[in-house]
């Protein structure tokens, strides 16, 4: 069964940073491109980043890029969300997806300060 | 930027009824490899978005054949038959084919 865990979420003031971590299992993890989407509350959905599955390219929206980084790492199953200089307009639950055909639950980050 | 257009916003339907969504988009999904790249989900009430449909009519693991998807092209539509108290939610389409990749405004379902 496939399981994404997202951890890191939290309460975090404008212009700082938060790293987000999803812990996956359950499929071969090396294998697919890994993507996070999220949802600002009441909200439909935004795509926010999208990583091959070496790591090697990786591909952001205008409204983040240059403020989030994806990464991963194979050998602990492991995605990331480095978010910094965080805005009021990244308030939302962050999903952790394999390819947007698999989701986590979801974790939320509230920037305000 | 791909814009997704999803009609309509919110609709109710009789259990046992059919419904029809409608999703447009604003270019071509066709991918140059020939993929056509028009997803379908359903939020649930507290949950996570799941997938139901994938590359216009594929239906995911698991997922009812009550679910059916079909289009081509800019013009898409998701059919749900035979509708149960489980299939309330928000439903979205999303585009795959280009970056950034773009999603409708969703259509709420709710049960008479």
């Amino acid at each position: 069964e496939v399981q994404l865990v997202e951890s890191g979420g939290g309460l975090v003031q404008p212009g700082r940073s938060l790293k987000l971590s999803c812990v996956a299992s359950g499929f071969t993890f090396n294998n697919y491109w890994m993507t996070w989407i999220r949802q600002a509350p009441g909200k439909g959905l935004e795509w926010v980043a999208s990583i091959t599955n070496t790591g090697g390219s990786t591909y952001y929206p205008d409204s983040v890029k240059g403020r989030f980084t994806i990464s991963r790492d194979n050998a602990k199953s492991t995605l990331y969300l480095q978010m910094n200089s965080l805005r009021s307009e990244d308030t939302a639950t962050y999903y952790c997806t394999m390819a947007a055909d698999y989701w986590g639950q979801g974790v939320m980050v509230t920037v305000s300060s | 930027d791909v814009v997704m257009t999803q009609t309509p916003v919110s609709m109710s339907v009789s259990l046992g009824g059919q419904v029809s969504i409608s999703c447009r988009s604003s270019q071509s999904l066709v991918h140059n490899n020939g993929n056509t790249y028009l997803s379908w989900y359903i939020q649930k009430p507290s949950q996570s978005p799941q997938l139901l449909i994938y590359k216009v009519s594929n239906r995911f693991s698991g997922i009812s054949d009550r679910f059916s998807g079909s289009g081509s092209g800019t013009d898409f539509t998701l059919k749900i038959s035979r509708v149960e108290p489980d299939d309330l939610g928000v439903y979205y389409c999303g585009q795959g084919t280009q970056y950034p990749l773009t999603f409708g405004s969703g259509t709420k379902l709710e049960i008479k």
